[in-house]
């Protein structure tokens, strides 16, 4: 079964700009997770969609934006790149929600800003 | 602001030791507690997930505990080797099984052989 994958892996943008990050969860998982990690913090959650709908949302201000497809596929958007916006984007499925489920994780998209 | 702490932050140990950290988590309306390891250049990978008081779960010479009344959990790892160098994470969930995880920072582990 193939596991899950983020495009692109690494990605430079200038401030200002905005940009586009992709996942594709596993096979028959619906919900989709995506959190940001910063050097010094913890995973930071973003946003959580589970059949095309946002179902929670952390607290990030409404330059990150996100969608999910009906194949379950999700993309997230980051308008107006900060220089703070620089991280890694990990996202995670799950069959059903991240409850009591454990989350897979894809490799991550390495976001610089300049 | 919910707020998941683990110590320490970074343990060197050397290749036999047994080693443990702990996550501490606020117990009001917890749901469920996951544990994952990250090793670099690799995606987090689950290692346990644990919802009721007193579980208690093992993989291999990896274990883990919980405690939801006092809100923390522990995680074992018994004679460590280099293979186990990772950063571990634990997360835990709030509010019904549609919340979301709060994460700690991590317990980055150095294995030396």
């Amino acid at each position: 079964k193939a596991g899950v994958t983020q495009t692109p892996r690494y990605l430079i943008k200038t401030r200002g700009q905005q940009v586009t990050l992709s996942c594709s969860p596993i096979s028959g998982h619906r919900s989709v997770s995506w959190y940001q990690q910063t050097p010094g913090q913890g995973l930071q959650f973003l946003f959580e969609y589970f059949s095309e709908t946002q179902r929670n949302k952390g607290n990030f201000p409404g330059r990150f934006s996100g969608r999910q497809f009906s194949n379950s596929r999700s993309e997230m958007n980051v308008s107006t790149l900060e220089l703070g916006d620089s991280a890694l984007y990990l996202c995670a499925s799950s069959l059903g929600g991240t409850g009591n489920r454990e989350q897979f994780f894809g490799p991550g998209t390495r976001l610089t800003v300049l | 602001i919910l707020n998941v702490e683990q110590s320490p932050q970074s343990l060197h140990v050397q290749e036999g030791d047994s080693t443990n950290f702990t996550c501490s988590f606020p117990s009001s309306n917890f749901y469920a507690l996951h544990w994952y390891r990250w090793e670099t250049a690799k995606s987090p990978e689950a290692l346990f997930v644990m919802t009721l008081n007193g579980d208690e779960k093992k993989k291999g010479r990896i274990s883990a505990t919980l405690n939801t009344k006092e809100g923390y959990s522990y995680l074992y790892i018994k004679g460590s080797q280099p293979e186990d160098s990772a950063t571990y994470l634990c997360a835990s969930m709030y509010g019904g099984s549609q919340g979301n995880l709060i994460f700690g920072k991590g317990t980055k582990l150095s294995v030396k052989p």
